[in-house]
């Protein structure tokens, strides 16, 4: 079965605070995508990554930063956590060209104070 | 820009009763486009897509180009169908997958 694992499924950090969200998948895909999920603003792209050490921004990558060294691996970095990242942050990944199918983790609440 | 609208954020139906999940599409080329369903404590995943033209737990959705819409759709509503539904898009250019907002699904018994 495929899967893709967030580490934490709640943090809470302070304002401030630099946090790391870890997003790992065991399928060999090469595209892995960091997303906000936000009740009536839906799922809006921070970053994503189609290589090892490749990474593009998506439509609010203001505040976060991303690295993917290895392949299974793709992180999420807020530099300095603001109460407006204060989200549902979803992991994703897909074969390369075939984004018509996303395999979603199972998400991470943060709550930044 | 490519832009995926769901008007509806909550959709409240009782048992049995059809229901219509609206999306609508801003694409100028020729899009792809999908349901995902995100069920109470589950992962968000993929229910339909248009291109396979299928039936997915009685859910349907045809690509109407001239409307730009991908209403999903289905006859007879069940109880475990009460999810958050997302419209997405795939535009050839970017291969990004473009979500909408949502709609929330209630189905009463």
């Amino acid at each position: 079965d495929v899967k893709v694992t967030q580490s934490s499924r709640y943090l809470v950090k302070r304002t401030g605070e630099k946090v790391f969200l870890e997003c790992v998948q065991d399928m060999d895909h090469e595209n892995m995508f960091w997303y906000r999920q936000d009740p009536g603003l839906g799922l809006r792209l921070i970053y994503f990554s189609y290589d090892v050490k490749m990474k593009e921004k998506g439509d609010i990558p203001e505040g976060y930063s991303v690295s993917r060294e290895k392949k299974e691996r793709f992180s999420l970095i807020l530099e300095s956590a603001s109460t407006n990242q204060t989200s549902m942050y979803l992991c994703a990944s897909s074969l390369e060209g075939n984004n018509e199918k996303l395999f979603f983790g199972s998400g991470t609440q943060l709550s930044v104070l | 820009a490519q832009r995926v609208t769901q008007p509806e954020k909550l959709l409240s139906v009782f048992k049995g009763a059809p229901v219509e999940l609206k999306c609508n599409y801003s694409y100028s080329g020729s899009p792809e486009l999908f349901w995902y369903v995100q069920y109470s404590r589950q992962r968000l995943q993929l229910l339909l897509r248009h291109i396979s033209r299928e039936s997915i737990k009685g859910f349907t959705a045809d690509l109407n180009k001239g409307e730009t819409s991908f209403h999903l759709k289905k006859p007879f509503a069940q109880e475990e169908d009460s999810a958050m539904y997302y419209c997405a898009l795939l535009s050839g250019g970017s291969y990004i997958p473009t979500f909408g907002r949502g709609t929330s699904l209630i189905v009463h018994p």
